[in-house]
């Protein structure tokens, strides 16, 4: 069964500080990696997600997937007090030819401080 | 508006009563999922539905029950909830394959148990 880790729990950071934040996944046949957000007592919000190895650039984010590793980061240039949020990644297998089972990590709590 | 509604967003009841939530997409998704997310904030898939066929049945307890009339709406029952349903009931859908993973989340029922 897939095991998604996401370190650190929790994290810190101030206003206009690069953040980096960790999500390993175990099962090799993995095809879809995301990054969800979900602010307090809100629905969670896919983010940004890749299917290939590389990295992934969308205005202050960026993704970065290392299959062989068995690894994807999700990295915040400029960090704001608005991406103060739980952040958790998410990884998919396609079962049965055409649907995709996504399992979540159990999420890094981030806290910008003005 | 398209998103995935769900109802109602609070529900409180007692020990062995019986509890049933809705949930509608309107964004033409094929599938949809529900997920439980506990008080440490993960989130357990519990079943998901591709065009009204239950694809996904993981090992949850016999009490909850998907209900699904079309491949826009999936309703989740709960026959004599017990102290450990209290959560966050997520409601979310997609379409199946790769291209286009996404989920798209409902704003989710909270439910105590009391």
């Amino acid at each position: 069964q897939q095991k998604v880790q996401q370190s650190p729990e929790s994290l810190i950071v101030p206003e206009g500080a690069m953040t980096s934040l960790n999500c390993t996944f175990s099962d090799s046949a993995s095809q879809y990696f995301a990054w969800y957000r979900q602010h307090s007592g809100k629905a969670p919000k896919a983010l940004m997600s890749i299917f290939s190895n590389g990295e992934k650039e969308e205005g202050r984010f960026t993704i970065h997937l290392n299959k062989a590793s068995l690894h994807f980061s999700l990295h915040i240039r400029d960090s704001q007090p608005s991406d103060s949020a739980l952040y958790l990644c998410a990884v998919s297998i396609l079962l049965s030819g055409s649907f995709n089972k996504l399992t979540f990590g159990a999420g890094t709590r981030l806290a910008v401080c003005p | 508006e398209t998103a995935v509604f769900q109802t109602p967003n609070y529900h409180v009841t007692q020990v062995g009563n019986e509890v049933s939530f809705n949930c509608k997409q309107t964004l033409g998704h094929d599938t949809m999922y529900w997920y439980k997310q506990d008080s440490k904030k993960l989130l357990k898939i519990m079943f998901s539905y591709n065009n009204k066929q239950l694809i996904v049945n993981e090992t949850v307890p016999r009490r909850f029950s998907p209900q699904s009339s079309d491949k826009a709406h999936l309703n989740l029952r709960i026959k004599s909830v017990e102290p450990e349903d209290s959560a966050v009931y997520l409601c979310a859908s997609s379409y199946p394959g790769q291209g286009d993973s996404d989920y798209t989340f409902g704003s989710g029922t909270r439910l105590l148990v009391i």
